[in-house]
């Protein structure tokens, strides 16, 4: 059963902003949304996470729906280095706080 | 700039060899977690310790794989003997108790 569900790809045009979705419909009250991106060739790379609330950094902001049942990952100007594929991971808190990668979402950024 | 190292980076061997992949966590995680990655599994975990003691190992194909932290400057993850289905890559990562998981590049290991 999966306990992610991403689009497998999308695409955006350069500068402009992108929006990721992700269900979670199994999350429980404690689990954590985390977001990670890989580029080609490298390690998985931290994001952004958060638990009830919306939260920005540098890099994105996570909007979390009232029920938690799904989130959006926003880049807010995509640029040609945003290309990678994002992973959108719950942490459940009731197994010891590992992560379950899904099988994310391949952004491509058009010139 | 702390990073997570690990290494080889690329491992070729022949089946029923023994591998050993190293990785070292930045200093001051307490958090270690190993990965695999292949086309058709996608990023899978394997084992993870915290404190250098192991937590959960259930992803891991008992029989031929360990994993262990004999120091808090080390992991090591063995395949004894390795077959061809372990071809994959093969990533560490470490971070405190909740957050930033920090991945190292990987090695890629190929298993003829």
């Amino acid at each position: 059963d999966a306990k992610t569900t991403q689009p497998n790809s999308m695409e955006s045009n350069e500068e402009e902003p992108v929006h990721l979705p992700c269900n979670h419909s199994t999350i429980s009250g404690t689990d954590y949304i985390h977001w990670y991106r890989q580029l080609p060739s490298q390690g998985p790379e931290y994001v952004i996470h958060g638990l009830t609330s919306n939260v920005n950094n540098r890099m994105a902001s996570l909007a979390i729906a009232e029920d938690r049942k799904s989130s959006t990952l926003i880049l807010h100007r995509a640029t040609l280095r945003d290309a990678a594929v994002y992973y959108c991971i719950l942490e459940f808190t009731n197994t010891g706080n590992q992560f379950y990668f899904g099988t994310g979402t391949s952004l491509t950024v058009i010139p | 700039d702390a990073r997570v190292t690990q290494t080889p980076r690329h491992k070729v061997t022949e089946m029923g060899q023994e591998v050993t992949m190293r990785c070292q966590p930045i200093l001051g995680h307490n958090t270690v977690f190993w990965y695999r990655q292949t086309m058709m599994q996608g990023l899978e975990l394997l084992a993870y310790f915290r404190n250098r003691a192991p937590l959960d190992d259930s992803g891991m194909p008992k029989d031929r794989f360990s994993a262990e932290m004999p120091d808090a400057t080390l992991a090591t993850l063995k395949i004894q003997p390795s077959e061809p289905r372990d071809s994959a890559v093969y990533f560490c990562a470490s971070g405190l108790h909740r957050g930033e998981q920090y991945f190292g590049p990987g090695t890629r290991l190929t298993v003829t």
